[in-house]
């Protein structure tokens, strides 16, 4: 079925340091994906999405590129700050049916000064 | 984005008890979804709620379970019934503000602990 799976957590890293995330999904389709991120004691937000094959989406220094050939859409950011410190979720569309999303489980990112 | 609020935004729970959630959106949407992110965990939708329509209800939920109203396009209501300790989570509403887009927008969460 459709599902997401998303690199394990949590991850910590130093201030200004490059983050990746790495997120895969099953190959049902091109789905539209997106990553959400969760602030500390805030609710989920969009961050960025791609719709179709080699589409980048890119918001706050984050990008991420939709490979079809990888099934893959990883998170990307080149210099992280510590307000980047959230859970991260990628997720994507259900092929069939309505327009519900899936989740992957999450990344916890602490970023330290 | 919308703007959504949802009410309460915790609550501690006897067991046995029911919970009515509230989720307001700020526009007329279409479609209102029910999550439910238990302690350190994803997120899992619970139901897909239209307004004027039954709501429906993903795999391993019930209806007699979580109730759900949709009176107007823009409010819902999800019952979390006859609760368990099992039920404590952040209980989420969300929105496709604009039709086709499958971006969805979350409230900030109903926090239930069940005691």
């Amino acid at each position: 079925g459709d599902s997401v799976t998303q690199m394990e957590g949590p991850v910590t890293l130093s201030e200004e340091a490059f983050l990746t995330i790495n997120c895969t999904y099953t190959a049902t389709g091109y789905p539209s994906l997106f990553w959400y991120v969760q602030y500390p004691g805030e609710g989920l937000q969009l961050l960025l999405k791609a719709t179709k094959a080699d589409d980048k989406g890119s918001n706050k220094g984050f990008e991420a590129t939709y490979r079809k050939e990888t099934t893959s859409f990883h998170l990307e950011k080149g210099s992280v700050q510590v307000s980047d410190s959230a859970v991260y979720f990628c997720a994507r569309r259900v092929i069939q049916g309505a327009q519900k999303l899936v989740f992957g489980q999450g990344t916890r990112l602490t970023i330290n000064p | 984005s919308a703007v959504i609020s949802q009410k309460p935004s915790r609550d501690i729970c006897q067991r046995g008890t029911s919970l009515t959630i509230q989720c307001q959106v700020d526009s007329q949407v279409t479609m209102m979804f029910w999550y439910r992110q238990q302690p350190g965990q994803s997120l899992t939708l619970i139901a897909t709620a239209n307004q004027g329509s039954e709501a429906t209800y993903e795999s391993g939920f019930v209806i007699d379970k979580f109730p759900i109203s949709r009176p107007n396009l823009t409010f819902s209501t999800l019952t979390v019934s006859n609760m368990s300790p099992e039920d404590s989570s952040i209980y989420l509403c969300s929105v496709e503000r604009r039709p086709g887009s499958y971006e969805q927008y979350f409230g900030p969460g109903t926090r239930l602990t069940v005691t």
